[in-house]
């Protein structure tokens, strides 16, 4: 059963840092496309970043620059590196795994509050 | 970057009904296109993916359809269980977009 299992949100203060992780198991990570979508509160789905098996990165035009996402293969992980965080980054982050592009699974999502 | 608008953004239905629900590409995406379902508080659930192929394990009443730029999700006779917000979303190339999501509501 694919399992992928978010973490790492919190509250921060604007300009401050946060890393997210998200644990995969019940498939060969290494394999797949990885990405997080995020859900302001109230709000619909935004994407932010993608990593491809070859470790290519893509990023949404708001969070480039800012946003760096990673994975270890070796231990099944995806990272989101987030600095300079400002209010609209305030989300529920997802963990997601593609399969031939489309979003198959989901994690649970891990709430990042940005407030001071 | 491909924009991707949905309509409507609210849809009033009884159990029964027939619904339907557009998404519309401001360019060529072929047919790669996604519709995910979304309740209150959950992760998103994938129902359609390339236009019109059916994920495992979702009900066949639900389908999917393409017209040029234009894309159509159908439940063709709408369940309690059915009551979500639909997303539509391109993954034609990078960045992806989703729609704006389309609530359905008990009429």
């Amino acid at each position: 059963e694919v399992q992928l299992l978010d973490s790492g949100g919190g509250l921060v203060q604007p300009g401050g840092s946060l890393r997210l992780s998200c644990a995969a198991s019940g498939f060969s990570f290494e394999s797949y496309v990885m990405s997080w979508v995020r859900q302001a509160p109230g709000r619909g789905l935004e994407w932010v970043s993608s990593i491809t098996r070859t470790e290519t990165t893509y990023y949404a035009d708001s969070v480039k620059g800012r946003f760096t996402i990673s994975r270890d293969n070796a231990k099944n992980m995806l990272f989101l590196q987030m600095n300079s965080l400002r209010a609209d980054d305030t989300a529920v982050y997802y963990c997601a795994k593609s399969v031939t592009l489309e979003i198959d699974h989901w994690g649970q999502g891990t709430l990042v509050t940005v407030s001071s | 970057d491909i924009q991707m608008t949905q309509s409507p953004s609210t849809l009033s239905a009884s159990v029964g009904d027939r619904v339907t629900i557009t998404c519309r590409a401001s360019q060529s995406i072929s047919s790669w296109l996604a519709w995910y379902q979304q309740k209150p508080g959950k992760a998103p659930k994938l129902l359609i993916y390339k236009a019109s192929n059916l994920e495992s394990g979702v009900p066949s009443r639900f389908s999917g359809s393409e017209s040029g730029t234009e894309f159509t999700l159908t439940i063709s006779s709408l369940q309690p269980d059915d009551f979500a917000t639909y997303y539509c979303q391109h993954y034609h190339n990078y960045p992806w977009t989703f729609g704006q999501g389309t609530k359905v509501e008990m009429k």
